[in-house]
C-alpha cells in the first residue's frame, strides 16, 4: 500500500497563477484533510472532507477551494495565487479511530 | 493565545539520555491525545495515540495525558540519533470538532551521538 500520495513534490508560481495539488490514499478511509505547514505556525486545517461528497471550511479556507472527486481522491485548488500562500501543503486522510490521521509527504509551494 | 502551546525548542541530548517533551491546552473538551513525529521535508507520521487520561508505553516511548492539569508529555527512553526530528502534539475530540486536529507547533529534538 503506498497510503497518502501527493502530487507535485515542489512548485513555483507566479502571483496570480492557479494550481490544484493532488492527493489520493489507498486506505479505504472515509476522511481526508488538506493543512498548511509554516514555521512556528504547526498545522493548520484548510478544508476536510468527512466523506465523499461532502467537504467543509477548516481554519485557513480562505484563497482556496476542494473537491471530493470520489473515496480515494481529494484535490486543493489555488484559483489565483499569493505569495502569502507560500507554504508545505500536506494532505492526510482519517483511520479508524477517528481522530488518528495518516499524512502524505507534502508539495512544497512557492509563489513569487 | 492558541489552544495547544508546545515549545519549539530545539532540544538537545546526548545519545542514551531520555527525552522529555510536552504539550498544555486550554480546552477541557480535548479527549484524543496524539503525537506525530516529523523528519526534515516528510510528512508527519503518527507516534502515539491515547484515549483521554493515563499513561501508554510502546517500546522506547511513553505518552502520558494530564486532563486535571491540561498536559500530555512524550518521553523517549535510551534515545538515538534516529530519534532527532520535531515532535508535534495533537488533540481533538471537542462536540463541534469531530475530526479536526488542534496541532501544537512542534518541538525540535537533536539527540547527538
Amino acid at each position: 500500500n503506498a497510503g497518502v500520495t501527493q502530487t507535485p513534490k515542489f512548485q513555483v508560481l507566479k502571483t496570480g497563477q492557479s494550481m490544484t495539488l493532488q492527493c489520493a490514499q489507498d486506505m479505504n478511509h472515509n476522511s481526508m484533510y488538506w493543512y498548511r505547514q509554516d514555521p512556528g505556525m504547526g498545522l493548520r486545517l484548510i478544508y476536510y472532507s468527512a466523506s465523499e461528497g461532502t467537504t467543509d471550511k477548516g481554519e485557513v479556507p480562505n484563497g482556496y477551494n476542494v473537491s471530493r472527486l470520489n473515496k480515494r481522491e481529494f484535490s486543493l485548488r489555488l484559483e489565483s495565487a499569493a505569495p502569502s500562500q507560500t507554504s508545505v501543503y500536506f494532505c492526510a486522510s482519517g483511520g479508524m479511530n477517528t481522530d488518528t490521521q495518516y499524512f502524505g509527504p507534502g508539495t512544497r509551494l512557492t509563489v513569487l | 493565545q492558541k489552544e495547544v502551546e508546545q515549545d519549539p525548542g530545539p532540544l538537545s541530548v546526548p545519545e542514551g539520555a531520555i527525552v522529555s517533551l510536552n504539550c498544555t491546552y486550554s480546552n477541557s473538551a480535548f479527549q484524543y491525545f496524539m503525537w506525530y513525529r516529523q523528519y526534515s521535508r516528510k510528512g508527519p507520521e503518527l507516534l502515539m495515540y491515547t484515549y483521554s487520561s493515563g499513561n501508554k508505553e510502546d517500546g522506547r516511548f511513553t505518552a502520558q495525558v494530564d486532563k486535571s492539569s491540561k498536559y500530555i508529555s512524550l518521553f523517549i527512553r535510551d534515545s538515538q540519533p534516529s530519534d532527532s526530528a520535531t515532535y508535534l502534539c495533537a488533540m481533538s475530540g471537542t462536540t463541534d470538532s469531530w475530526g479536526k486536529l488542534q496541532f501544537g507547533a512542534g518541538t525540535q529534538v537533536v539527540v547527538t551521538p
